[in-house]
């Protein structure tokens, strides 16, 4: 099964406003990512957060992990048309490799 | 402009044939990964490579194959095997296979199985 389960799985917005997505995951971890898709190309990262760190920014985007509750929120304010895209989580395992697992993912939408 | 190219970028195959991805980068990243993504699911990793002529099987490796003779390419074989090919093939590398580390993706391959 995915470590990382995103919620909602889709959301519709209206320019302007701030669209929050979560991600849950099973077995601890030692980062978390988050990726940008748009329909029909590659991923794109976005950002990465670290076990001992709780929250980050980039630009408008701000993540937030709460390892007691082995979850994670992207946070993008002040929506555009353009961030229209499918969103994904990617959790790390253990062992000597990057394993990283992608969530399902949320497909954001954002009206002009 | 450096980056990570995928091609083609649709591919049509009938049943019963041997099909073969091309990705190929030139960021100088020790580590490539193949994925299969299939509608309204994540990635899931086919196979992935941390050195040139090493690999190892990720989760759903059965029915296919890879290569890494060079450090640029990593070529992915979708064989007969394969009980359901139809789906969108992601390449990426990484700097280095280490945890923590970010993925840069290619734009895809879209396989039709006819």
């Amino acid at each position: 099964s995915q470590q990382g389960e995103e919620d909602p799985q889709a959301l519709s917005i209206q320019e302007g406003e701030n669209a929050t997505m979560n991600c849950s995951y099973k077995t601890s971890i030692n980062n978390l990512q988050w990726y940008r898709q748009n329909s029909g190309r590659g991923l794109v990262h976005l950002i990465l957060i670290r076990s001992n760190e709780r929250e980050k920014h980039s630009g408008r985007l701000r993540v937030t992990l709460d390892t007691s509750k082995k979850s994670s929120s992207l946070l993008i304010t002040a929506s555009r048309a353009a961030d229209t895209a499918s969103y994904f989580c990617a959790t790390d395992s253990s062992g000597g490799y990057q394993k990283v697992t992608f969530g399902t993912g949320t497909k954001l939408q954002v009206i002009p | 402009d450096g980056g990570i190219t995928q091609s083609p970028k649709y591919l049509f195959r009938k049943e019963g044939q041997n099909v073969t991805l091309s990705c190929e980068q030139n960021l100088n990243h020790d580590a490539m990964y193949w994925y299969r993504q299939d509608p309204g699911q994540g990635l899931r990793l086919i196979y992935y490579s941390q050195i040139v002529n090493d690999f190892q099987k990720g989760d759903i490796a059965e029915g296919y194959s890879v290569s890494r003779e060079k450090k640029e390419s990593f070529p992915l074989t979708v064989t007969s095997a394969q009980k359901n090919p139809t789906a969108f093939y992601l390449c990426a590398s990484s700097i280095e296979g280490t945890r923590g580390n970010e993925q840069f993706f290619g734009p895809g391959t879209r396989l039709t199985v006819l």
